[in-house]
């Protein structure tokens, strides 16, 4: 009964290593995000799909890379991983952004 | 350039007082301000929006209130609880894109 869940939910991996986070949306929303959330609970978008389409990507290193597979899912893919990147991810869903966003629970990941 | 900000950054209240959170915005594109309640470990839930025609919304103990011309709205929590302890984020939405307050994290007190 999830409307947005992130797997895994905690993501602990070594410098230097790739990692892909998955999200997956049963609400039939149109737009999903990413949005990276800092140790000072300061939420940032990263990228933005409608339809499988990219319509934001914020500055954001090239590291990071989104796949919509189909408009229920949003996966992130993060290559070379940097201590930097230690954050909590959240996955979000909107039918459209002036009906507001469904959040995921989040992923934890830490870079070590 | 923060498009969105938000006061204060903590704050502590006495269970049954009032809380309120202060936000202001930039852009005159902006057409949703929902307002979002995240507790510890959970993603940030939708609590509470308003559209930048009427002035005032009520949802239970949380009102939004929204000065169009000063570019600025609030959330206010009436008798506040310590099941309210969480951090509060506004945002300013136009089509396609949402931006988030620093946000505030709130502490009631029994």
């Amino acid at each position: 009964d999830t409307a947005v869940s992130q797997t895994p939910k905690y993501l602990v991996t070594q410098m230097g290593n790739d990692k892909s986070i998955k999200c997956e949306q049963n609400l039939g929303h149109d737009t999903m995000y990413w949005y990276k959330q800092d140790s000072k609970k300061f939420l940032k978008i990263m990228f933005s799909y409608n339809n499988k389409e990219l319509i934001i990507n914020e500055t954001v290193p090239n590291r990071f890379s989104p796949k919509s597979p189909d408009k229920a899912h949003l996966n992130l893919h993060i290559n070379s991983l940097e201590l930097g990147d230690s954050a909590v991810y959240f996955c979000a869903s909107s039918q459209d952004s002036i009906r507001g966003y469904t959040f995921g629970s989040g992923t934890r990941l830490t870079v070590v | 350039q923060q498009q969105v900000k938000q006061s204060p950054q903590s704050l502590i209240v006495q269970k049954g007082g009032i809380s309120i959170i202060n936000c202001a915005y930039e852009n005159t594109a902006f057409d949703y301000f929902p307002w979002y309640q995240q507790f510890p470990g959970k993603g940030p839930a939708l609590l509470i929006a308003i559209r930048p025609d009427v002035s005032e919304k009520k949802e239970g103990r949380f009102t939004i209130s929204f000065n169009k011309s000063a570019k600025q709205f609030s959330l206010h929590i009436m008798d506040s609880q310590p099941g309210d302890s969480a951090t509060y984020f506004c945002a300013a939405s136009s089509p396609g894109k949402s931006t988030f307050g620093d946000g505030t994290t709130l502490t009631v007190k029994p």
